[in-house]
């Protein structure tokens, strides 16, 4: 059973271009969690997504960011218009979410975002 | 309140002492408590968790230590060995219907050989 993928693994942009970060979660998770970790410091939370669905998107912030998961197909993590600050590595985490809540999330490697 | 506070930020070890690393939360909402270990490069990945129903569980060298009414818990690493030298994150997880995750700052533990 693979783990959960993220794509790709380092990303390079530009300031004013558009960043695509994928998640594929593992086989059967139907929840993704996305994070933003800074240089020396703990992961975020961002956004909370069943397929089709955003569940909670308090951590997102409120433009440029956008997050989809589909019914077929990685979850998307999508930044417009990147600037300097954005640099940061991009965590998602997918779980099973089922009617016991003990399960855990599992993250992926990450994406690490540079922007010149 | 949705905080995790966590203490120390980095901590040296000598190989085969304690690491110990603290944290506390204030909101009372929180009832899943994960620690993560993470290695540079990598993502975090699931040490050991709690729920505040117990207030302490071992699996191996590690031990998570939970004080519900003081809203603190806490991880020890026993006979500290140089691979455990990471960065270790708590984390709090809220309730059902929510399952957000909010986590400390990281702590960043060097074992010395």
């Amino acid at each position: 059973n693979a783990g959960v993928m993220q794509n790709p693994r380092h990303l390079v942009r530009r300031r004013g271009q558009e960043a695509r970060l994928r998640c594929s979660p593992m086989k059967g998770h139907s929840h993704v969690y996305w994070y933003r970790q800074l240089p020396e410091e703990g992961l975020k939370f961002m956004v909370y997504l069943q397929k089709e669905n955003i569940i909670d998107e308090s951590g997102m912030p409120k433009e440029r960011f956008s997050a989809e998961f589909p019914k077929e197909g990685p979850s998307i993590l999508r930044i417009q218009q990147v600037v300097r600050g954005d640099s940061a590595a991009y965590f998602c985490a997918s779980w099973l979410v089922t009617g016991v809540s003990q399960n855990e999330q599992f993250f992926g490697p990450g994406t690490r975002l540079t922007v010149l | 309140q949705q905080q995790v506070k966590q203490s120390p930020q980095s901590l040296i070890v000598q190989k085969g002492g304690i690491s110990i690393i603290n944290c506390a939360y204030e909101n009372t909402a929180f009832d899943y408590f994960p620690w993560y270990q993470q290695f540079p490069g990598k993502g975090p990945a699931l040490l050991i968790a709690i729920r505040p129903d117990v207030s302490e569980k071992k699996e191996g060298r590690f031990t998570i230590s939970f004080n519900k009414s003081a809203k603190q818990f806490s991880l020890h690493i026993m006979d500290s060995q140089p691979g455990d030298s990471a960065t270790y994150f708590c984390a709090a997880r809220g309730r059902r219907g929510t399952y957000k995750y909010i986590f400390g700052t990281g702590t960043r533990l060097k074992v010395l050989a």
